[in-house]
């Protein structure tokens, strides 16, 4: 079954605004990834993380590994049109889960209004 | 270089009928992912493949499902006979062994079993 709660399950935001969303578990992850997803079209790499407390970044997009290794956080800032889509997390659970067997969460909707 | 290639991009048949998804991974990775996604489940693995050997099929729905990988640049997802719940979208991703968790997806085969 599902083991990560990501929220907020959708954001309405304006044009210019900071945007955070969150993944957390009852487990300990070894590696968080975020992806996006446009309508159509398949999930997109954004960030990858494999250390807990890493910070990492890639243009507007900010994302860490949570020290407590059961959570993570994106961020985007000054939001523009483009950012709309579906963001997804997804993590490789420790204590022996493979290689490669990653775990997704639910998705934020995000909506950017002009 | 080019992406992960999958095809067809849309599928429509009907139930009980064979249905034959394909895709090509990137070149030189070694690990290959099935997933589908639905609104109800979200995103789900269903087999990967490492070296073209599979790891884990844990995740494929029941005998219906079968998927090969006769090389490192090909591998189908068969569905025999389908039903209409198979309808989905299903994603093909690869990875290489050197950072297996990063995986990179195709566009998605849209699948509607009537």
């Amino acid at each position: 079954g599902q083991q990560l709660n990501q929220s907020p399950q959708s954001m309405f935001i304006q044009e210019g605004e900071d945007v955070s969303m969150n993944c957390t578990s009852s487990s300990i992850f070894n590696t968080w990834l975020w992806y996006k997803q446009d309508p159509g079209e398949g999930p997109v790499l954004l960030i990858a993380l494999y250390k807990a407390g890493e910070l990492t970044s890639n243009g507007r997009l900010t994302a860490q590994f949570g020290i407590t290794r059961k959570d993570s956080f994106l961020n985007i800032s000054a939001s523009i049109p483009s950012d709309v889509g579906i963001y997804f997390c997804a993590g490789r659970q420790a204590g022996g889960t493979s290689y490669g067997k990653l775990t997704f969460g639910q998705g934020t909707i995000l909506t950017v209004h002009p | 270089d080019a992406g992960v290639i999958q095809s067809p991009r849309h599928e429509v048949t009907e139930m009980g009928q064979e249905v034959t998804l394909r895709c090509k991974p990137i070149s030189g990775h070694n690990s290959l992912f099935w997933y589908r996604q639905t609104m109800m489940r979200g995103l789900e693995l269903l087999i990967y493949f490492n070296n073209n050997v599979p790891i884990d099929d844990s995740g494929m729905p029941e005998d219906r499902f079968s998927a090969k990988m006769p090389n490192a640049s090909f591998s189908t997802l068969k569905i025999q006979p389908s039903e209409p719940r198979d309808s989905a979208v299903y994603f093909c991703a690869s990875s290489s062994l050197l950072s297996p968790d990063t995986q990179y997806f195709g566009p998605g085969t849209r699948l509607t079993v009537l």
